[in-house]
């Protein structure tokens, strides 16, 4: 779906470094945007969210930013553990109607 | 104890046939989502069911019907299964429209 950008389709980074996956949207109608983490074989597992009232949110390791001016979402992990590699996708939901859109995903692998 | 569950996890079937595929969660939550996970990988949303009512039905083709029996279940049954239908579909449930989602398994649908 064109309003929302996931353009990297793979990431590779050191153990004990920073991931940083991005997403960009076109909508500026959504409100609430999240991460979702999915193994293989798996669902996908709710990671951290963010309302368009916010700019930041940390969770542990995990922290997202939210660029409101730019429509720039992003997820930092710090300190990357190859537990990590896993396909990350940014979510985007507009109000209690839906219009809930998955970014294309991006595969991180973490390399110990 | 599973949180989402569907069945069956995997499902091979023949053009043209009908088939179901179901889902059941027990964390108590009032919201339910069907999602296609294609070839590509893309996730997109098919439909929403809260407290038992049709809130979310994208532009899918009609022979996809979800059904709600009650609040903690929602199956889809698809008539007159076509090549294109072959996905993962993916069930999933939220407390209201947090989209904060518990994802299933996923069903693996190959359609000969």
């Amino acid at each position: 779906d064109q309003q929302v950008k996931q353009n990297s389709p793979s990431l590779s980074v050191q153990e004990g470094r920073i991931s940083i996956l991005n997403c960009d949207y076109t909508n500026s109608m959504f409100d609430y945007f999240l991460w979702y983490k999915k193994y293989p074989a798996e669902g996908p597992t709710f990671l951290i969210s963010i309302s368009s009232i916010k700019d930041k949110n940390e969770d542990g390791r995990f922290t997202v930013f939210l660029n409101k001016s730019a429509k720039h979402l992003s997820l930092h992990i710090v300190p990357s553990q190859p537990g990590d590699s896993a396909v990350y996708f940014c979510f985007f939901s507009r109000g209690s109607q839906g219009n809930l859109i998955f970014g294309k995903g991006t595969k991180l692998s973490v390399k110990p | 104890d599973t949180a989402v569950s569907q069945t069956p996890k995997y499902l091979v079937t023949q053009m043209g046939n009908d088939k179901s595929i179901k889902c059941e969660q027990n964390l108590g939550h009032d919201t339910m989502y069907w999602y296609k996970q294609d070839s590509k990988k893309f996730l997109k949303i098919m439909f929403s069911y809260n407290n038992k009512e049709l809130i979310i039905n994208e532009t899918v083709p009609n022979r996809f019907s979800p059904k709600s029996p009650d609040k903690a279940h929602l199956n889809l049954h698809i008539k007159s299964l076509e090549l294109g239908d072959s996905a993962v579909y993916f069930c999933a449930s939220s407390q209201g429209r947090n989209y904060e989602q518990y994802f299933g398994p996923g069903t693996r649908l190959t359609v000969t």
